[in-house]
């Protein structure tokens, strides 16, 4: 079965740079959850998207922004890059119109920032 | 607000031995439950959920009862093998309150031979 697809698996930036991170949806999923998860630290929600809107934020930065897309893949562009900001970060999916909430995640995108 | 809190790792297990890591939560409203795993360089693995009071999750052996009177979610296994060694994450989702889900900080499970 299709799973949540995450581009690039590994990132490096430098300080004050900018960085875009890509998440593919499993097919049908209309839902899409970014999280953010620091060395050693449980993942922390940012953002999501329902139907191409934004649904609900979390702490996410204002150096971040992120979009949902018509074919419903999700970007998250994040800039003026901090050293804090290296991270495994966590796109997931899920199917709300289908009533399951159930989210599915992708491997994750490392991003180290030196 | 909505938080997990979990019993502290690392755990460390011989094989075959029994596993409890516990979890307990507070919640605004009426939560699911999950247990996420993730292994070494890997992304977040559904493990088991339960959507409501009493409701018994499992899955490869592992099990958690949904328990509203003490707020818990602990986690079992009967007999731990090498290749469960992983980072165990309890987490809830309010339904209504966008979905997000509200992870506890993660619990290092390490079997030995």
């Amino acid at each position: 079965a299709a799973g949540v697809i995450q581009s690039p698996r590994h990132l490096i930036k430098e300080k004050r740079e900018t960085a875009t991170l890509k998440c593919y949806p499993i097919p049908r999923h209309d839902t899409v959850y970014w999280y953010q998860q620091g060395p050693g630290q449980d993942p922390q929600f940012l953002i999501s998207f329902y139907e191409k809107m934004q649904s609900d934020k979390g702490s996410i930065p204002d150096r971040f922004s992120a979009q949902q897309f018509s074919d419903y893949h999700s970007e998250l562009n994040m800039s003026s890059l901090e050293l804090g900001d290296s991270a495994l970060y966590f796109c997931a999916s899920s199917s709300r119109t289908s009533g399951s909430y159930e989210q599915y995640f992708g491997p994750g995108t490392r991003l180290t920032v030196t | 607000g909505n938080s997990v809190t979990q019993m502290e790792g690392p755990v460390t297990l011989s094989e075959e031995a029994f596993l409890t890591i516990n979890c307990t939560y507070t919640a605004t409203g009426y939560p699911s439950l999950f247990w996420y795993v993730q292994y070494p360089g890997e992304g977040l693995q559904l493990l088991l959920k339960a959507t409501k009071a009493d409701d018994k999750g499992s899955n490869k052996g592992f099990e958690a009862t949904y328990r509203k009177e003490t707020t818990s979610f602990h986690l079992e296994k009967g007999s731990v093998q090498v290749s469960d060694s992983a980072v165990y994450f309890c987490a809830l989702e309010v339904t209504g309150g966008g979905n997000k889900l509200t992870f506890g900080t993660g619990t290092q499970l390490k079997v030995e031979l």
